[in-house]
């Protein structure tokens, strides 16, 4: 079965490090998407993408994330300059259309220290 | 914005019993409502969803019910065995926008032997 996969599984980093977290969504997908979820919380809506831009975002995706598409097949969010409140699992999905289910990786745990 | 509610935050049963989640949405846009179940560790795993043109749906254990009019849906789990503790969120989506998802804020389920 096809499936979204994540890299880092865990990554440490430094307060003030920047940040890539990688993805790879399932080959025909056309829309991508990044949420986090703080420990013990819920999922959270960071940023859509389709078409090769963002078309959606959240207040939480401020100046210092971003996300590209460098290729046909990975699907990157940065983070430039982390805080201690990033710290979470971030999660990559995707969706084949507007009208069907989204598929999640497995995510990454990011802790900065 | 989107506004999904969910209860309760916790919910034990003995093995055999059914359980039952409760969500609420305020959205009257939104038209899609995926269940997911994550595993310590792991990202959402879809388990079943519903569209806004139907009002149950069944898949062996698992069932869904919609109802439109007091913008409530519920996850009805029959037969509960130990492998479904876990943590299940309800999420809502309305197609436009970025066709983002909107998750409740989760109910940790323990069957207990």
């Amino acid at each position: 079965e096809p499936e979204v996969t994540q890299t880092p599984s865990h990554q440490v980093t430094q307060m003030g490090q920047e940040v890539i977290l990688r993805c790879v969504p399932i080959s025909n997908h056309l829309y991508f998407y990044w949420y986090r979820q703080i420990l013990g919380q819920k999922v959270e809506f960071l940023v859509s993408f389709y078409n090769n831009e963002i078309s959606e975002k959240s207040e939480i995706f401020d100046d210092q994330f971003s996300v590209e598409r460098p290729d046909g097949s990975n699907f990157t969010l940065k983070i430039r300059s982390t805080k201690l409140e990033d710290s979470a699992m971030y999660f990559c999905a995707s969706i084949l259309d507007r009208n069907t289910e989204a598929f999640f990786g497995q995510g990454t745990r990011l802790t900065v220290v | 914005g989107e506004n999904v509610e969910q209860h309760p935050s916790t919910l034990s049963v003995q093995e055999g019993d059914s359980a039952v989640i409760k969500c609420t949405y305020s959205d009257s846009a939104s038209n899609y409502f995926p269940w997911y179940k994550q595993e310590l560790g792991k990202g959402p795993q879809l388990i079943i969803d519903i569209r806004s043109n139907v009002g149950e749906k069944k898949d062996q254990r698992i069932a869904v019910t919609l109802n439109k009019t007091a913008k409530h849906f519920s996850l009805h789990i029959t037969e509960t065995q130990p492998e479904d503790s876990a943590v299940y969120f309800c999420a809502a989506r309305a197609t436009g926008g970025g066709n983002k998802l909107t998750f409740g804020t989760g109910t940790q389920l323990k069957v207990e032997l």
